[in-house]
């Protein structure tokens, strides 16, 4: 099974919103409402930031947001900061009960 | 405190075998989804295999029949035991956690122990 795609970049001034999309198929991505993303700092294990498609676990910042629509999900990060910069990727479950990542995005802050 | 802890990486050659061990605590390993994801030298992540807390397991196609992925209840382990192990599956192997209600948000993560194939 293929990737979920990603934009490979991603950049912003601070204090400027930033979205990164994700794209499946109705086997996967558009076919549940279990979608999650992750930030990884280089050398670091990933975090997660969002699941089910737009829930915030305990003590992640309000400037995180997530949404779907069909095929396509999306990570919005509001007000950049400096500490966001590093890499996000995208998962979803899919229907022969396996998960899959996208391919991953950097996200600059210029 | 809850984490994981990997262990057991290492330099192994092509089509030999290791077995990777995670350790859990502040948390118990059966009563969650527990997967393993890799991450190849300046890749992105992939997943390669769950257990759910019935004991049904699924893998990647990547590693089917390759990889097996089990855990002790007793120690409040997950292992990953790989047989045949190619070039392409050089990775830092993470374990990590999901609650039993969504398999795909991990939320607790190891460390990561890198596996390197090579001659």
């Amino acid at each position: 099974q293929s990737a979920l795609t990603q934009p490979a970049s991603v950049s912003g001034s601070p204090g400027q919103s930033i979205t990164i999309s994700c794209t499946g198929t109705s086997s996967d991505l558009g076919g549940y409402n279990y979608v999650s993303w992750y930030q990884q700092h280089p050398g670091k294990a990933p975090k997660l930031m969002i699941y089910d498609v737009s829930h915030r676990p305990s003590g992640v910042s309000y400037r995180f947001s997530g949404s779907k629509s069909g095929n396509t999900a999306s990570l919005t990060i509001s007000g950049l900061q400096a500490e966001d910069e590093a890499d996000y990727y995208c998962s979803s479950y899919t229907s022969s009960s396996t998960v899959i990542f996208g391919g991953g995005t950097k996200v600059t802050v210029l | 405190e809850v984490q994981l802890v990997e262990s057991g990486g290492g330099l192994i050659q092509p089509r030999g075998s290791l077995r990777l061990s995670c350790a859990a605590s502040g948390f118990t390993v059966s009563s969650n989804y527990m997967s393993w994801v890799r991450q190849a030298p300046g890749k992105g992540l992939e997943w390669v295999s769950v257990i759910y807390s019935g004991g049904r397991t699924y893998y990647a196609d990547s590693v089917k029949g390759r990889f097996t992925i089990s855990r002790d209840n007793s120690k409040n382990t997950l292992s990953l035991q790989m047989n045949s192990l190619r070039a392409e599956d050089t990775a830092v192997y993470y374990c990590a956690r999901a609650p039993d209600w969504d398999l795909n948000a991990f939320d607790i993560w190891g460390q990561g122990t890198m596996v390197t194939v090579s001659s």
